[in-house]
């Protein structure tokens, strides 16, 4: 069974940086590629950032770029969002999602979330 | 960026009813259109993808279709535990971009 449980969440101040982790387990972890999702509460979705399987290949969101660096480990079967120069905009319920096995980029399994608050 | 717009935002149904949902994209996006489902507090669930294949397990009363800019989804005889709220989602070009969501509720 696929399982993607994500940690890291909570409340900073704006200017302050998080890292969440997203650890996946129940499938071939390096196969595929991964992805942040967020959800502004009662908002709809953005997607944040994306991975290549082997970590080698990345995509950002322009609303992140610059501030936000994704990348993996694969040894570990965890993915990770370094987010840095956090603001208030960056509210939200952030998922990680893997890549389906299909041609173009959908998401196929989706972690709980986790929750980050930016305020002072 | 590629612009997904929805409609309607929102819709109220009974069970047993026949209801769809329109996605259209700002620009073609061949069929690179995907459907996920969210209840709230959930992470959201894959329904379909290439705008029309239903993921595994997902049940046949709900079917997608369109090509280009404009998309359907479907749910035929609509059951208690489809009300929730639909999202499609383009996979054309990144920016990977979703509509803002149609929510289903009971009337």
């Amino acid at each position: 069974e696929v399982q993607l449980l994500e940690s890291g969440g909570g409340l900073v101040q704006p200017g302050g940086s998080l890292r969440l982790s997203c650890a996946g387990s129940g499938f071939t972890f390096n196969n595929y590629a991964m992805n942040w999702v967020r959800q502004t509460p009662g908002k709809g979705l953005e997607w944040v950032s994306g991975v290549s399987g082997g970590g080698g290949s990345t995509f950002y969101a322009d609303s992140v770029v610059g501030r936000f660096t994704i990348y993996r480990d694969n040894s570990k079967n965890t993915l990770y969002l370094q987010m840095n120069s956090l603001r208030v905009a960056d509210t939200a319920v952030y998922f990680c999602a893997k890549d389906s096995p299909s041609d173009g980029v959908q998401f196929d399994y989706w972690g709980q979330g986790t929750l980050v608050t930016v305020s002072s | 960026d590629i612009q997904m717009t929805q409609s309607p935002s929102s819709l109220s149904a009974s069970v047993g009813d026949r209801v769809t949902i329109t996605c259209r994209a700002s620009q073609s996006i061949r069929s690179f259109l995907s459907w996920y489902q969210q209840k709230p507090g959930k992470a959201p669930k894959f329904l379909i993808y290439g705008a029309s294949t239903l993921q595994s397990g997902v049940p046949s009363r709900f079917s997608g279709s369109g090509s280009g800019t404009d998309f359907t989804l479907t749910i035929t005889s609509l059951e208690p535990d489809d009300f929730a709220t639909y999202y499609c989602q383009q996979s054309f070009s990144n920016p990977l971009t979703f509509g803002q969501g149609t929510r289903l509720e009971i009337k």
